[in-house]
């Protein structure tokens, strides 16, 4: 499977936009890079997921680099209820899910 | 039903008593999923079905640990002789599949193990 780097941790002013980075330099060709999210004792909750193209949902925006080594979450108007920690998680042949540690992202008022 | 519903909440065992947790997918979902997580951020993939039958156990310590999905019945978790480090939140999720290599997991609340 893929590795992915995020970093532990971010704070993001309400209303603003929040960008999320991750690198996953060894994806392979036909791996979807998905994003996941995980509020304070709640099960993760799917955001976006993305192959090639840059996607847009009702959550978010992906945004992913022509190379496919890494991307972005774009979060347009963060509220406090999106302070969570966020998973960046290549998508595997065999569907499990592989959560690394994620980013902590914290949103103030 | 349109949420993946996990039960009990809560469980708490002694140790070495019997575990058992349940999971009913999405309706219509053709795959669960089974997660635990330990510590804050660390999930490890446990085992996977495609309808009743097991599609992926390879994360399953299967000395203690066994699980199910039969028709029409919820699928099941069971933990026999539980330890202190079976003390865990235990996610289930199911997806369907959407195209050759895209789909996404929704998962349930989760139920919280400690075994005591």
């Amino acid at each position: 499977d893929a590795k992915t780097t995020q970093p532990p941790s971010m704070d993001c002013a309400e209303g603003r936009a929040a960008n999320l980075p991750c690198n996953h330099s060894t994806i392979s060709g036909n791996e979807y890079v998905y994003w996941y999210r995980q509020i304070h004792s709640q099960g993760p909750q799917y955001i976006i997921h993305g192959l090639k193209n840059n996607e847009t949902n009702e959550m978010a925006s992906l945004i992913i680099t022509e190379d496919r080594k890494s991307s972005t979450l774009i979060l347009p108007h963060a509220t406090l209820r999106d302070t969570a920690v966020y998973y960046c998680i290549p998508g595997s042949n065999d569907y499990k899910l592989s959560f690394g540690a994620g980013t902590t992202v914290t949103v103030r008022a | 039903g349109e949420e993946v519903a996990q039960t009990p909440k809560h469980l708490v065992r002694g140790e070495g008593q019997k575990a058992k947790l349940y999971c009913a997918p999405i309706k219509g979902h053709s795959y669960v999923f089974w997660y635990q997580q330990v510590l804050k951020n660390e999930f490890k993939f446990l085992i996977s079905f495609q309808n009743e039958n097991v599609f992926d156990e390879t994360g399953m310590p299967k000395e203690r640990f066994s699980a199910k999905c039969l028709p029409n019945s919820p699928c099941s978790l069971e933990i026999q002789a539980t330890k202190l480090e079976d003390s865990a939140v235990y996610f289930c999720a199911s997806s369907r599949r959407q195209g050759l290599l895209s789909y996404e997991q929704y998962f349930g609340p989760g139920t919280r193990l400690t075994v005591t």
